[in-house]
């Protein structure tokens, strides 16, 4: 089973909201990432966790928040993001030694 | 100089004709390389990997890497209109297996 879970799908908010992405996996993987992605673009990394600390911030803004509960789960807390922050944001996990990287299906975030 | 380059495309090919997609990189700590095909307003979806020299099958796939001459391709026999989408290549380094470093992408269009 190589699958990667994302929730909501789709997640429209304003400004001023607060919202979390969730990201689930089962494979045993040790690394798990958030990535953005904007429309013609390639994939942005902008978190990664090892062993569930986390150990590469790509100097995201830190109206994004990431958490690793535990070695299965990583969440995205959003605060206060701008219409910019519009994307696709991916969720992804990989095996020890990095072989194979693994997408979730995405959520697409709007944000009026 | 961006680690991974790919040409933006559009590659067309007729239905059943090979497709060849192309990807040069500039680390040589370059460690594990990766295919990925994405879908419009789909997430990317790993197609191979490969991490020796030579030629590696799957299926109507094949990945060549050179890492003499830094550069990694993809090979698809017998293609088909549902091949048609955007192939991401992708690198890891041996110091930092958790950082994925993706070209911008290759369309491929696939005509009937």
């Amino acid at each position: 089973d190589t699958e990667v879970t994302q929730t909501p799908k789709h997640l429209v908010m304003g400004m001023t909201n607060k919202k979390s992405l969730k990201c689930e996996q089962h494979m045993g993987h040790r690394a798990m990432y958030w990535y953005k992605q904007k429309a013609k673009k390639p994939p942005e990394l902008m978190f990664v966790y090892s062993y569930e600390k986390l150990s590469i911030n790509e100097s995201v803004p830190s109206r994004f928040s990431p958490e690793c509960p535990n070695s299965s789960l990583l969440n995205l807390h959003l605060h206060a993001l701008q219409p910019e922050d519009s994307a696709l944001y991916l969720c992804a996990s990989s095996s020890e030694q990095g072989f194979t990287q693994y997408f979730g299906p995405g959520t697409r975030l709007t944000v009026l | 100089q961006k680690e991974v380059e790919q040409n933006s495309g559009p590659l067309s090919v007729p239905e059943g004709a090979i497709a060849s997609l192309n990807c040069t990189y500039s680390d040589r700590g370059s460690q594990s390389f990766f295919w990925y095909r994405q879908y419009s307003g789909k997430s990317p979806e790993l197609i191979m990997f490969i991490y020796s020299n030579g030629d590696k099958e799957d299926g109507r796939f094949t990945a060549q890497l050179n890492k003499a001459s830094q550069y990694v391709s993809l090979l698809i026999r017998d293609s088909q209109p549902s091949d048609s989408a955007t192939y991401l290549c992708a690198v890891n380094m041996t110091y930092n297996f958790n950082k994925f470093y993706f070209g911008s992408g290759t369309k491929l269009n696939v005509k009937p």
